[in-house]
């Protein structure tokens, strides 16, 4: 099983619709972010997250909500899909700072969503 | 704020051969990382190679390599003997080691990578 793991992997709704985008990780880290990768643009951080009091938000967070449910639970919502929130978005962790830390993120397999 | 540029939207290569993506940045950090990350066409991303701006001798991962010029802002990857399995999208990113909430990844745009047979 992965250690990051996305659900669903791939979605198509409807402009409007309310849609759940979630991540589960085994690894326990403390840090938790949500990305969005569109075709030209890169990965842009939408929140993130270092523990489950802290949440913040990243360069394109309008539009987007989340919800930190505990250390292993990072959750993306989209009150209200519009066409322009589609796009393949990913959830990464990271471990906590320290001597040891390697700075590295650790990535989901990715959700696609698809908004019509 | 950090940005990443990775100048080159698209390369491709020969099998066996050398191809270098490059990669620049803007920071008044002095304390950074540097990554550059594969993404195959299965989108899973995937570090490829790290490098701490405090250490001068550039990384390497066997066929991978990095040249990276701290007063230039210049991070460049080398790729050595290139296999089918290279053909990717590659993102340079940035990350602050300074201390508190800066521990955020800044993406380049990419750079599909196709090595041809």
């Amino acid at each position: 099983d992965a250690d990051v793991t996305q659900t669903p992997r791939n979605r198509i709704t409807k402009t409007g619709k309310r849609i759940m985008l979630e991540c589960s990780q085994t690894k326990g880290h403390d840090r938790m972010y949500w990305y969005r990768q569109d075709p030209g643009l890169g990965l842009r951080l939408i929140y993130y997250s270092f523990d489950v009091k802290d949440i913040n938000k990243g360069e394109i967070s309008d539009g987007y909500s989340v919800s930190r449910q505990a250390q292993a639970k990072f959750s993306l919502s989209l009150e209200s899909a519009i066409p322009n929130q589609t796009a393949l978005y990913f959830c990464a962790t990271s471990d906590p700072g320290g001597p040891n830390w390697t700075g590295e993120l650790f990535f989901g397999e990715g959700s696609r969503l698809t908004v019509l | 704020a950090q940005t990443v540029t990775q100048s080159q939207p698209e390369m491709s290569v020969q099998e066996a051969e050398t191809v270098t993506l490059s990669c620049t940045y803007d920071t008044s950090e002095n304390n950074y990382y540097l990554f550059w990350y594969k993404q195959p066409p299965s989108r899973q991303m995937i570090l490829v190679i790290r490098q701490e701006a405090y250490k001068q001798q550039n990384a390497t991962e066997n066929r991978f390599s990095v040249n990276f010029q701290k007063a230039a802002k210049s991070f460049s990857l080398k790729i050595s003997d290139s296999q089918l399995g290279d053909t990717a999208m590659y993102f340079c990113a940035f990350m602050k080691r300074s201390g508190g909430s800066n521990y955020k990844l800044t993406f380049g745009k990419g750079t599909l990578l196709t090595v041809n047979p």
